[in-house]
């Protein structure tokens, strides 16, 4: 079974530049979730998609970020305009169960 | 918020040597998860627990969550080089809730 699929791997953009994020869940998890991961911390729920509606957004900051997931399978994170403080890396996770969550390699996302 | 504190921050140990971690919380959770995460990668779930008191092993690891529902361990024995990795705990109040990860505990081990 493959697993959760994300690009790019890296990426490194200048300050109030923009920058999207791209995300395959496992066939079949309806569930699909984006964190944020700051250097030294432990992921922070950005999104959660279940199917193609919104269940949890309350920590996205939505002046500058949006997300997607328009046919409830893939999703897109979009940073517009890039800060400094949004580098970290960005996880996308999927599940059927919301305890038992499969996450993806990350983008590292470096803002200069 | 609500938030979690994991306890050490850091850990060098010998191969071999037993390992303890734990992860307190001021808020109830009615779950308590470990994952590891490896350079590079995303986590990893190790262990679920789902009731007050309940311990869970998964091979070397074993799990416990707390009584009171505010805090939870995770001990490794006889750990392997391949176990170097940062450990995070992780709680949730209610079934379908978000998930509140703790800040990690990075582990190395000295073969």
């Amino acid at each position: 079974e493959a697993g959760v699929a994300q690009s790019p791997r890296y990426k490194i953009i200048e300050k109030r530049q923009s920058v999207a994020f791209w995300c395959n869940p496992i066939s079949g998890h309806a569930t699909l979730y984006w964190y944020q991961q700051i250097l030294g911390q432990g992921p922070k729920l950005l999104i959660q998609f279940q199917n193609n509606g919104v269940v949890d957004d309350s920590q996205l900051p939505k002046d500058r970020f949006s997300a997607e997931r328009l046919k409830g399978v893939d999703s897109t994170l979009k940073i517009q305009p890039a800060k400094l403080e949004d580098s970290a890396v960005y996880l996308c996770a999927s599940s059927i169960r919301t305890e038992t969550q499969y996450f993806g390699p990350g983008t590292r996302l470096l803002v200069l | 918020g609500q938030q979690l504190n994991q306890s050490p921050q850091s850990m060098f140990i010998q191969e071999g040597e037993d390992v303890s971690m734990n992860c307190t919380s001021s808020s109830i959770f009615n779950t308590w998860l470990w994952y590891k995460q490896d350079p590079g990668e995303g986590p990893v779930l190790l262990i679920a627990l789902y009731k007050a008191g309940e311990l869970t092993s998964n091979g070397r690891l074993t799990a416990q969550f707390g009584i009171t529902r505010k805090d939870s361990f995770l001990n490794i024995s006889a750990s392997i080089p391949s176990d170097v990795g940062i450990y995070f705990c992780a709680g949730q109040s209610n079934q379908g809730g978000k998930l509140i990860f703790g800040q990690g505990t990075e582990l190395s081990v000295k073969p």
